[in-house]
C-alpha cells in the first residue's frame, strides 16, 4: 500500500509569488490534513479536508487556503509569499473523520523556502 | 485549548541506556495521545497511541507509553536505546477530528 505522497519535495519561491502544494492520501483514506514546521513555531495545524469540505482550520492568514477533489487529493496554496513561509508542509491522511482521532499517516513533506 | 509540554529541548543518552521522555498535555475531556518520531527532513513517524483502556501502551522499535491521568503525563519510555533512535520525538494529543497539537519535541542524541 503506497503511503501519503507530497510533490514537490523541494520548492523555491521568491518573495510576493504563489505556490501550491500537492498531498495524495493513502488509498481509501478521506481526511486530508496539512501542518506547517518551522523551527520557531514548531507544527502548526493548517486545515483539515474531508469528503472535499474544510471541517476544521488553524489560525493562519487568509493567503492559505486549499482544497480537496473527489479522488481525496488535495492541494494547498499559499499566496503572496512571505519570507516567513519558509517551513516544512507536511500532509497527513486518516480513514475517516470522527471526534475519535483515528491515526494519522505522514507524508515526507515539502520544503518551501521563500527568497 | 489542547496544550503539549515536552520539557526537554534535548536529550542525550549513551547507547544501551534506557531512555525516558517527558509529555504534559491540557485537556478537558479524555484525550487521544500520540507520540510521533522525526528524522531530519522526514514526516513525522506514529511510535504509538493511547485512545482508551489499558494505560502501558506498546509500539513500534520497542517503545512503551504510560498514560498518567492524575499527572496529565504521557511519558515515552525505551529500555535499551540504539544509536537508530536518534531523532526527533514529538507528542501530540487529538484536538477533534484528526487535528492533532503538537508539542515542541525531544532531540534524543545517542552516544556510542
Amino acid at each position: 500500500k503506497a503511503g501519503v505522497t507530497q510533490t514537490p519535495r523541494y520548492l523555491i519561491k521568491t518573495r510576493g509569488q504563489q505556490v501550491t502544494l500537492s498531498c495524495s492520501p493513502i488509498s481509501g483514506h478521506r481526511s486530508v490534513s496539512w501542518y506547517q514546521q518551522t523551527p520557531g513555531q514548531g507544527l502548526q495545524f493548517l486545515f483539515e479536508y474531508f469528503s472535499e469540505t474544510q471541517r476544521n482550520k488553524g489560525n493562519f492568514p487568509g493567503r492559505f487556503s486549499g482544497r480537496q477533489f473527489s479522488n481525496s487529493r488535495s492541494e494547498m496554496n499559499v499566496s503572496t509569499l512571505e519570507l516567513g513561509d519558509s517551513a516544512l508542509y507536511l500532509c497527513a491522511s486518516s480513514f475517516s473523520l470522527s471526534d475519535k482521532n483515528t491515526e494519522a499517516f505522514f507524508g515526507q513533506g515539502t520544503r518551501l523556502t521563500v527568497v | 485549548a489542547q496544550s503539549v509540554t515536552q520539557p526537554d529541548i534535548h536529550i542525550t543518552v549513551s547507547e544501551g541506556a534506557s531512555l525516558e521522555l517527558r509529555c504534559n498535555y491540557s485537556y478537558g475531556a479524555t484525550p487521544y495521545l500520540f507520540w510521533y518520531v522525526q528524522s531530519p527532513g522526514q514526516g513525522l513517524q506514529l511510535l504509538l497511541k493511547y485512545f482508551s483502556g489499558d494505560t502501558l501502551v506498546q509500539g513500534i522499535k520497542g517503545f512503551e507509553a504510560e498514560f498518567k491521568r492524575s499527572q496529565s503525563s504521557f511519558n515515552l519510555r525505551k529500555p535499551s536505546v540504539h544509536w537508530s533512535d536518534a531523532a526527533e520525538y514529538f507528542c501530540a494529543v487529538g484536538a477533534g477530528g484528526n487535528k492533532l497539537v503538537f508539542g515542541a519535541g525531544t532531540i534524543l542524541r545517542v552516544k556510542s
